[in-house]
């Protein structure tokens, strides 16, 4: 069974910080690993997919990491923002669970301007 | 990237009655899904919706409680019977992109149970 934890569960950093969130899954039998952002009481916006055969993906001030056989991702925000105030969440698919994504607990991230 | 609209948006609703929410999306997607993501916690899988045939559940979701209907490649309705306050939740809806791989969130229905 699939397990993903995310550390730290919350964090607050001053705005301009660069941070990084982390995410760890149990099995590193998986198709990809995606990054998403929840405001409060709201859905969730895909921020960034790795394919199982990629190390990273950027997108803006975002980059994401992913070493499979550890079972480990990191999420890179630059330059922190209020705005980027939200939790982020990863999620894996895992090979043999057909699309279905397993979620991490969240990290809730505070950005003090 | 799909557009996924979800009605109703929120809701409060008394104990032992029962809700159905809709989950339209922009283009057709022959997969849907239903995640509940109960208060503090992270989402969890209900259900797999294909057009054509009946729903996939999960471990711990059963279809009485649970009915999904799915008439086309853009719609599907969740129905959550007989409420209780443990079923107090934000229900999502999620449809996934075979040419992407991503999978994209509708906003959301914020369910309060008396």
């Amino acid at each position: 069974k699939q397990e993903v934890t995310q550390i730290p569960a919350a964090l607050s950093v001053p705005e301009g910080e660069n941070l990084v969130l982390n995410c760890s899954f149990t099995d590193s039998a998986i198709y990809n690993l995606q990054w998403f952002r929840q405001d409060p009481g709201k859905g969730l916006t895909s921020l960034l997919l790795i394919q199982s055969s990629q190390r990273e993906q950027t997108s803006g001030r975002l980059n994401a990491s992913l070493d499979k056989s550890s079972g480990r991702s990191t999420l890179y925000i630059a330059a922190s923002q209020p705005g980027d105030s939200a939790t982020y969440l990863c999620a894996v698919r895992r090979v043999g669970a057909g699309n279905m994504l397993t979620f991490g607990g969240g990290t809730r991230l505070m950005v003090k301007p | 990237s799909a557009v996924i609209s979800q009605k109703p948006s929120r809701d409060i609703c008394q104990r032992g009655t029962s809700l159905t929410i809709q989950c339209q999306v922009d283009s057709q997607v022959t997969m849907m899904f239903w995640y509940r993501q109960q208060p503090g916690q992270s989402l969890t899988l209900i259900a797999t919706a294909n057009q054509g045939s009946e729903a996939t559940y999960e471990s711990g979701f059963v279809i009485d409680k649970f009915p999904i209907s799915r008439p086309n490649l853009t719609f599907s309705t969740l129905t959550v019977s007989n409420m209780s306050p443990e079923d107090s939740s934000i229900y999502l809806c999620s449809v996934a992109q075979g040419g992407t791989d991503t999978q994209y969130f509708g906003p959301g229905t914020r369910l309060t149970v008396l």
